[in-house]
């Protein structure tokens, strides 16, 4: 069964919209750890945040902000007035000890920002 | 401190040609994975060692994939006969052992972007 869920393939925005990516997780364990990664086009994986499970408290960095609610298993992505410079390919990915800590990445949803 | 780092940064080769991919990972990391990104798909654990033994190789597609880690330092991966579908970037992360179920946090090397034509 899939452990990470983007179900947003694609999003596009204009410039200064906010964009807001969803993530659902499974895991069994009571211990597990939530991750946002980026790749933008020039390939490299660009680490963003992780977030232990016993922390729900949401996170704001700049621009970014997320959201994790353990009740819905939600672990969301918001980009405030979007730039350019944030197209790329965004993943979701979880971390748990019955995967023995082995990333679990969802499929990644790719975010266009239009001038 | 280098980070983790990976050779080459990009390999164009022809159907059926091998290449080797390889990953130094952070010194004193004991565990070494590899992941790849085919085109347009979610990133996929491929193996994971611990040190120079294979902990977990369950995501390795098929047998022309071939990993080793000679003495617990760096990794190599071999594609051999490369095939279309293997096109895709290749990442690989290192980790500290902190002991038998503990989390270790792992730090992605930049990857090999694979073309097989």
């Amino acid at each position: 069964a899939q452990k990470v869920t983007q179900a947003q393939t694609e999003i596009s925005v204009v410039e200064k919209e906010d964009v807001t990516l969803d993530c659902v997780y499974e895991t069994r364990d009571t211990t597990y750890y939530l991750f946002w990664y980026k790749q933008p086009p020039s390939g490299e994986l660009v680490f963003l945040i992780r977030r232990n499970s016993f922390d729900e408290q949401n996170e704001i960095s700049g621009r970014y902000s997320w959201n994790f609610q353990k009740s819905t298993s939600s672990f969301n992505f918001t980009i405030t007035a979007s730039q350019v410079v944030d197209s790329a390919v965004y993943f979701c990915a979880l971390s748990d000890r019955s995967n023995d800590y082995k990333l679990s990445f969802g499929a990644g949803t790719t975010v266009t920002v239009r001038a | 401190e280098a980070g983790v780092t990976q050779f080459p940064s990009h390999s164009v080769i022809e159907k059926g040609q091998t290449v080797t991919l390889r990953c130094d990972p952070i010194s004193g990391h004991d565990n070494l994975y590899w992941y790849r990104r085919v085109m347009g798909k979610e990133i996929k654990f491929l193996l994971h060692f611990v040190k120079e033994s294979k902990q977990d190789e369950s995501g390795m597609p098929n047998n022309r994939f071939l990993a080793e880690r000679t003495g617990g330092t760096y990794s190599t991966l071999k594609v051999q006969p490369a095939e279309l579908e293997d096109s895709g970037v290749y990442f690989c992360a290192s980790s500290q052992d902190r002991g038998l179920g503990s989390y270790n946090e792992q730090f992605f090397g930049p990857g090999t972007r694979l073309t097989v034509l």
